[in-house]
């Protein structure tokens, strides 16, 4: 059974720092491109950022450029995301998803989101 | 870049057909995928590459996309299927290429 199980949300301050992680089983991790979406509360999805299947190539929503990293360990099955000069609008649930490799696979199977909560 | 366009909700009566729009100029020539979800849980993947099913997925859930608007019909719609729809296509010319639309609430009356 596919499973993608999220962590590392929680409350954080604006300026700070946040690393999410996305443990991945029941498949082939280093065979899938994966991605992170998020969900403001009461909002739509929005896409955040894709890394292909080593890590050679990333993408990112022009509105975290610059102040997210993804990256991926295959050796430990997980895909982490990290945040740094949080803002308030980065407040949101954070959904890793996977896709077949290529640029137009959908995503296919998502976890259930790490609540991450920028305040003072 | 691509910017979606879905209606916020659509009203269909149990054992109705219900149509939810996805609209952007040229879309016909995109891959457009539909995710459905319902409130707490994560999005669930119910139509891919316009038209397929995935597996699980019932037979009333099927899509079109043709010109600029692609569609996903729900037929003979239950209580179940009340949730928030969203349609995503990759514009690969873009450097930000993951797009979703605004997302559409399906009320089942």
């Amino acid at each position: 059974e596919v499973q993608l199980v999220e962590s590392g949300g929680g409350l954080v301050q604006p300026g700070g720092s946040l690393r999410l992680s996305c443990a991945a089983s029941g498949f082939t991790f280093s065979r899938f491109w994966m991605h992170w979406v998020r969900q403001a509360p009461g909002k739509g999805l929005v896409w955040v950022s894709r890394i292909n299947t080593d890590g050679s190539s990333t993408n990112y929503a022009d509105s975290v450029k610059g102040r997210i990293t993804i990256s991926r360990d295959n050796a430990k099955n997980t895909l982490h995301l990290q945040m740094n000069s949080v803002r308030a609008e980065d407040t949101a649930v954070y959904f890793c998803a996977r896709a077949d490799p290529g640029g137009s696979a959908p995503m296919d199977y998502w976890g259930q989101g790490a609540l991450v909560i920028v305040s003072s | 870049s691509y910017v979606l366009t879905q209606p916020p909700s659509v009203s269909v009566a149990p054992g109705k057909t219900a149509r939810i729009t996805c609209g952007e100029n040229n879309l016909g020539g995109k891959s457009v995928h539909w995710y459905q979800q319902k409130p707490g849980q994560a999005p669930v993947l119910v139509i891919y590459y316009d038209s397929d099913r995935p597996s699980g997925i019932p037979e009333r859930f099927s899509g079109s996309n043709s010109g600029n608007t692609a569609t996903l019909t729900i037929s003979r719609v239950e209580a179940e299927d009340e949730a928030d729809y969203y349609c995503q296509v990759w514009d690969s010319s873009s450097h930000h290429p993951g797009v979703f639309g605004g997302g559409t609430k399906l009320a089942v009356l």
